[in-house]
């Protein structure tokens, strides 16, 4: 299996700028999470999906983030407008329905909001 | 709700000395504990997991990791350390749902592992 697709893999975009970050699963994984890092908050849970349906977005930082899981192999975190905090590495995971939890994880997205 | 703790933001060891790396958890409910790696610029590796079938749990790279619940700790060791484990360390703690789903993993702070020559 390929892994947790992420693209892209860097993005420089300017402040007020619509961002689209996306991501393919793991086939087979049901779960799948969108998570943020950076230096100063370490790596937050922004949201996560179960089954295709949103099951917490609490992490989810402002209105500005929103995130879609049309299907059972595609997602998408989308920043509208951008602001230069947002500035962060963004990582995908997914996680099999069966044993343990463990996530695997994308490369991830750098986003620079300049 | 759960959530871990990880002792020291910066760890550093002479190439062949012990790697321990410590990490206490929080949890309501019997969880699942893993520890992963980041090497810069890289995703998140897993290393290792427990799963409750076994509270001495081994990884990849030499590492394992022991699950006391009387302490809740799950701290990682590596009996000698080598150069190229120089890397960002995580522990992370998740619960399974009795329907199937489960929690997304709540990560600790992360451990910066320096190996000196």
């Amino acid at each position: 299996d390929a892994g947790v697709i992420q693209s892209p893999r860097h993005e420089v975009t300017e402040m007020g700028q619509e961002v689209t970050l996306r991501c393919k699963p793991i086939s087979g994984h049901n779960s799948l999470f969108w998570y943020r890092q950076t230096m100063m908050r370490g790596l937050e849970l922004l949201i996560y999906f179960n089954n295709n349906v949103p099951i917490d977005d609490s992490g989810m930082p402002e209105d500005r983030f929103s995130a879609k899981m049309p299907n059972a192999s595609f997602s998408t975190l989308k920043i509208q407008p951008s602001e230069p905090r947002d500035s962060a590495v963004y990582f995908c995971a997914s996680s099999s329905p069966t044993g343990a939890t463990e996530a695997f994880f994308g490369q991830g997205t750098r986003l620079t909001v300049v | 709700a759960q959530s871990v703790t990880q002792l020291g933001s910066h760890v550093s060891v002479s190439e062949g000395a012990l790697v321990l790396l410590r990490c206490n958890y929080s949890s309501s409910v019997p969880p699942y504990l893993f520890w992963y790696v980041q090497y810069p610029n890289q995703g998140l590796q897993l290393l290792l997991k427990y799963t409750s079938a076994a509270t001495l749990v081994k990884g990849i790279n030499g590492f394992e990791a022991e699950f006391k619940k009387s302490e809740t700790s799950f701290h990682l060791t590596k009996p000698s350390a080598h150069m190229s484990d120089a890397a960002e360390y995580f522990c992370a703690v998740s619960v399974r749902w009795s329907g199937g789903g489960a929690d997304g993993l709540t990560f600790g702070k992360g451990t910066h592992l320096i190996i000196q020559p």
